[in-house]
């Protein structure tokens, strides 16, 4: 099945922990995103991507971190500068030239105990 | 500034009891309208892109148009199973996209 995975589905992390989330993409799409999704509020975009080995900055970057190494794989850091890092995570691909919409991922849900 | 506004926060419909949910924009040179629905503790579902002042689609007992200052998605005769966040978004280059905070249906047999 084509897709966008996420793992894992929930994680717990300690204050000072940095963790990573994972996403990865089967549908060969060229642009990949990173948004946080908090109650209330719409999605705010963290990081994307448009090419391998290229990423840029979105609204609410700071205390996260990214790399684009493999077209399929986009993985996402949570340092421990992000203050309030307790947030749903959602993963989006999009074709690149070849089409506009996003697709997401299932989502991680992070909660900092 | 750009963003996007929708209304109502939540709606609670009866079955069968037409509605529509509204998105503002200010997205300055809009390319594309884009909705989702997005059940609790998912990933939002693509549903419509609308690129243009008066284009409308449909799927099932849903109907997206766009006009140029706002968009409605219109819930014709709705089932319990049409309960979700709806989400809006919008991008003027298609590398960004600027969501609204969404309308939660509640739909009641």
């Amino acid at each position: 099945d084509g897709g966008i995975t996420q793992s894992p589905k929930y994680l717990f992390r300690k204050e000072g922990q940095n963790v990573t989330l994972s996403c990865e993409q089967n549908l060969n799409h060229d642009a990949m995103y990173w948004y946080r999704q908090d109650p209330g509020q719409g999605l705010r975009l963290i990081y994307y991507s448009q090419i391998v080995n290229d990423f840029q900055k979105g609204d609410i970057a700071e205390g996260y971190s990214v790399s684009r190494e493999k077209k399929e794989s986009f993985p996402l850091t949570v340092t421990s500068a992000q203050k309030n890092p307790t947030a749903f995570y959602l993963c989006a691909s999009r074709p690149g030239l070849a089409g506009d919409t996003q697709y997401f991922g299932p989502g991680t849900r992070l909660t900092v105990l | 500034e750009d963003q996007v506004t929708q209304s109502p926060e939540a709606l609670r419909l009866q079955e069968g009891e037409s509605s529509s949910l509204n998105c503002s924009y200010t997205v300055s040179g809009l390319r594309g309208l884009f909705w989702y629905r997005q059940d609790p503790g998912k990933g939002p579902e693509f549903l419509f892109t609308l690129y243009s002042a008066g284009e409308e689609k449909e799927k099932e007992r849903l109907k997206a148009t766009l006009t140029k200052k706002e968009s409605f998605l219109h819930i014709t005769a709705p089932k319990p199973e049409d309960s979700a966040t709806y989400l809006c978004a919008a991008s003027y280059n298609f590398n960004k996209f600027y969501f609204g905070s969404g309308t939660k249906l509640n739909v009641k047999p």
